[in-house]
């Protein structure tokens, strides 16, 4: 079945340190690839999101390129700021199998020092 | 901005009770989901419904859950003889094509 890898957390930076949380998935078919964001006490907000290989999603400063090759969705940021602390999860859906359901990663906790 | 919303925000109850978690969808989209996050653990899909059935559900969305869709606005899903392992965060989402928004969450805590 679909799954998503996510790297172990938690990541702590200093503010406005380059932010790398890797990404990996297996598909059986061609997924599309999110990353959603929970800030403390919230729920999932979607960040940005890629619907075929080679597409970029951005959003707030953050980019996630999908690599079909590598079946990655690696999630970047420049500089990171306090007001990113939070936990980033990685999903896909396959849509091509008819499957709309979003499988998740299990997240990685970002936490950025002033 | 239109956006999901939950009903309760936390819920507590006695092992063996039943519950009804409710959600209003976006109101222009046509699939709804639900899924769960037990504390510290990963989100988990539940079940999606579509033109007024379920679409696909998943191992964890056995005979103790059911989900409605009672009138135009609400999408309900019921938890019947709640176990403590029930406990977790519930989330609502809806979307129109692949983008799914999700609502803040339902605490439930079977005690």
């Amino acid at each position: 079945g679909d799954s998503v890898t996510q790297m172990e957390g938690p990541v702590t930076l200093s503010e406005e340190a380059f932010l790398t949380i890797n990404c990996t998935y297996t598909a059986t078919g061609y997924p599309s690839l999110f990353w959603y964001v929970q800030y403390p006490g919230e729920g999932l907000q979607l960040l940005l999101k890629a619907t075929k290989a080679d597409d970029k999603g951005s959003n707030k400063g953050f980019e996630a390129t999908y690599r079909k090759e590598t079946t990655s969705f690696h999630l970047e940021k420049g500089s990171v700021q306090v007001s990113d602390s939070a936990v980033y999860f990685c999903a896909l859906s396959d849509a091509f199998t008819g499957r709309r359901a979003l499988t998740f990663g299990s997240g990685t906790r970002l936490q950025v020092q002033p | 901005e239109p956006e999901v919303t939950q009903t309760p925000s936390h819920q507590v109850t006695q092992m063996g009770q039943e519950v009804i978690l409710r959600c209003v969808p976006i109101s222009n989209h046509l699939y709804f989901y639900w899924y769960r996050q037990i504390l510290g653990q990963k989100v988990e899909f539940l079940v999606s419904f579509y033109n007024n059935e379920i679409s696909e559900k998943s191992e964890i969305f056995d005979d103790q859950f059911s989900v409605e869709r009672p009138d135009g606005s609400n999408f309900t899903l019921k938890i019947r003889s709640t176990k403590l392992e029930d406990s977790a965060m519930y989330f609502c989402a809806s979307s129109q094509k692949d983008e799914q928004f999700f609502g803040p969450g339902t605490r439930l805590t079977v005690l």
